[in-house]
């Protein structure tokens, strides 16, 4: 199957700094790519999804200045998770599709200190 | 009502018995379905693919679909305590972006 990478997998930050997880396609190109928060024993719980050279459209309730999306090429997408504060650790996990298969990268455990 | 249906569980089976998991669905348009796999602090992983009605079969996995009464099943044989996990239902039609997703059921193989 398709490789989605994410990176870090997990990051711990003081409170009030920005964090950036990065998702890569690495064999094939993925116009879409989605962005999922679970927090533990729940399911994922979608927040955004990416289109490559557009703006990301996010989930109702999901604040868009709170978590910032860039997809700027077909393999590449990034969530900066600005101002980070304690309510925002949570696993974060990316997907990118390839047809109508969805691929899932490994996830980044975020700890706001 | 959700548009997928999975009972979270969590189901707890001995090692080797055959594992049943269910998934129902409102939508008639599905058409793509799917069936992951996520370990604990792990990204979900693939497991089966299928489109429309039908079985598919891969190693000790079968998937089935049953469209006319809108219901999706994974069979495990000769389970084992490796599959222990979350198992996850999705489902799109053709031209969506997004897949909809069961709430995963946890299962626990115990040797």
């Amino acid at each position: 199957g398709a490789v989605v990478s994410q990176h870090p997998s997990w990051v711990i930050c003081k409170s009030g700094t920005s964090v950036k997880i990065e998702c890569r396609s690495l064999d094939f190109q993925a116009t879409t790519m989605f962005w999922y928060r679970q927090f533990p024993k729940q399911s994922l719980m979608l927040m955004a999804t990416s289109n490559e050279g557009s703006k990301a459209t996010y989930e109702q309730g999901v604040e868009k200045d709170k978590f910032l999306i860039n997809h700027a090429s077909l393999t590449l997408s990034t969530l900066t998770v600005t101002s980070a504060h304690p309510e925002d650790s949570s696993f974060y996990i990316c997907s990118a599709r390839e047809a109508e298969k969805l691929f899932f990268g490994s996830g980044t455990q975020l700890s706001v200190l | 009502q959700k548009e997928v249906e999975q009972d979270p569980g969590p189901l707890s089976v001995p090692e080797g018995a055959i594992v049943s998991l269910n998934c129902t669905y409102s939508n008639s348009a599905f058409q793509y379905f799917m069936w992951y796999r996520q370990y604990s602090r792990k990204g979900p992983e693939l497991l089966m693919y299928t489109y429309s009605s039908g079985n598919k079969e891969d190693g000790r996995f079968t998937a089935q679909v049953d469209k006319s009464s809108k219901y999706i099943s994974l069979f495990i044989r000769d389970s084992q305590p490796s599959d222990s996990a979350t198992y996850l239902c999705a489902m799109t039609v053709q031209g969506a972006q997004k897949l909809v997703f069961g709430q995963g059921t946890r299962l626990t193989i115990n040797p």
